[in-house]
């Protein structure tokens, strides 16, 4: 089964350093890309950004260029995203994506995970 | 960058009544070497994570009711629910994979009146 394990909810203080993680199976994890996606509470998504695991390549949406960092590690199959001092407007559920279609990221996302609450306070 | 925009921003349907639910994209997302418009549509449930329901516009994913149909080319696009279901309550984004960033739309929400 394909499928798209993300990290436990996560609490932190304003200031802290945060990562969290987007682990895949089923599937040739390195050829896929990875998209990162934010929903503010109540709110609609937002695309954060993608990530192609088999060289990083990655590709930010200007709104989130320098707040946030995309990194894979394609030896274990796991995406992430890293923030080097949350704010409490980084407050979100976090969903990890993968783009359906082997080495292209002009297609659609078909397999989430399942969100990673993000509560900063 | 493109900007999708949605409307209604919710609508309530009565069951068995047919919802429509409009996109469109600031700029084309039609390429014009393949002819495919590159935008696609998502179901989100309180709760729950998104699910792709329809690609390139019009082709349906696996396993949605034939019910719901997608169509539009160029700048505007229309989901359709041709008779609306209890379980079909729910978030409908359009987003498009043109040209990073990849957009999404604010989001259409479908209740039951």
């Amino acid at each position: 089964e394909v499928q798209l394990v993300q990290s436990g909810a996560e609490v932190k203080k304003p200031g802290d350093s945060l990562e969290i993680s987007c682990k895949g199976s089923g599937y040739t994890f390195s050829t896929y890309w990875i998209a990162w996606v934010r929903q503010m509470p109540g709110k609609g998504l937002e695309w954060i950004g993608i990530i192609y695991p088999r060289d990083s390549k990655v590709k930010y949406s200007p709104s989130f260029q320098g707040q946030v960092a995309i990194a894979a590690d394609k030896s274990i199959n796991t995406a992430y995203l890293r923030w080097s001092s949350v704010l409490a407007s980084d407050t979100a559920i976090y969903y990890c994506a993968r783009h359906q279609s082997e080495t292209s990221e002009n297609c659609p996302v078909d397999i989430w995970g399942q969100g990673t609450r993000v509560t900063v306070s | 960058d493109i900007v999708m925009t949605q409307s209604p921003d919710s609508l309530a349907v009565s069951l068995g009544e047919r919802a429509t639910i409009n996109c469109k994209s600031s700029q084309s997302v039609l390429y014009n070497s393949n002819k495919k418009n590159y935008l696609a549509w998502y179901q989100q449930k309180p709760g729950q994570p998104p699910k792709l329901f329809f690609s390139w516009s019009s082709t349906r994913e696996s396993g949605v009711p034939g019910r719901f149909s997608g169509s539009g080319s160029g700048t505007d696009f229309t989901l359709t629910i041709s008779a609306l279901q209890a379980e079909d309550v729910a978030v409908y984004y359009c987003q498009q994979y043109y040209n990073s960033p990849f957009s999404f739309g604010p989001g259409t929400k479908v209740e039951i009146k």
